[in-house]
């Protein structure tokens, strides 16, 4: 499996953009990128994932590095919901066995 | 909008004591699973049920024995429980087995054993 680095935490300011990264520089070529956060005494929640290119969603926005040894997840104007455990996990293709590492906390000032 | 249904929300046991964990999906999704959560960490897998009628030893199976009743519930037993297994435990569930299916996952069990 993979391996991944994250910060163990960060600060933003509320309504100002985000930029959590990652390190996976042992992700294979097929390996999905997932990004799962987890809110205060709640189970985990999908947030965004992406092979090669950019993606974007209601959420949040994925860019991957053009060698996918690294990628960053943009909140584009955060809010206090936005304050999670925010996990960034590589999936071998064929499998959906997700290996949740230690995270990046995210703390959002009002 | 129920989704992934985990029952009960907390338990205490005492060392010893056996209990099952429910869970329910009413998304008619194929793939279950259980995690655990121990305080500060990242969650695990214990098991999984890529489809009705499998299940598969994840990462930290030794101690607990899972069941595949039926497409919508999987059920997570502990037979003798022991301190080591206080955590919090979450069911999961997706569409299929397939790396690019998003996972949903349950509100949590708080276990605590005595």
């Amino acid at each position: 499996d993979a391996k991944t680095t994250q910060p163990n935490s960060m600060e933003s300011n509320e309504e100002e953009p985000v930029h959590l990264p990652c390190n996976h520089s042992t992700i294979s070529g097929t390996d999905y990128i997932h990004w799962y956060r987890q809110l205060p005494s709640q189970g985990p929640e999908y947030v965004i994932h992406g092979l090669t290119s950019n993606v974007n969603n209601r959420m949040a926005s994925l860019a991957i590095a053009e060698d996918r040894k690294s990628s960053t997840l943009i909140l584009h104007r955060a809010t206090l919901r936005d304050a999670a455990v925010y996990y960034c996990i590589p999936l071998v293709q064929g499998a959906q066995k997700l290996v949740f590492g230690q995270g990046t906390r995210l703390t959002i000032n009002p | 909008n129920a989704g992934v249904t985990q029952t009960p929300k907390f338990q205490v046991l005492k060392t010893g004591q056996s209990m099952t964990l429910q869970c329910a999906q009413d998304m008619n999704h194929n793939s279950m699973y259980w995690y655990r959560q121990d305080p500060g960490m990242g969650l695990r897998l214990i098991y999984y049920s890529a489809s009705e009628g499998t299940t598969d030893k994840g990462e930290v199976p030794n101690g607990y024995n899972v069941s595949r009743l039926n497409k919508r519930e999987f059920s997570l037993r502990l037979e003798s429980a022991a301190p080591s297994q206080t955590s919090v435990y979450f069911c999961a569930s997706s569409a299929t087995y397939r790396t690019n299916e998003k996972l949903f996952f349950g509100s949590g069990t708080q276990l605590s054993v005595l």
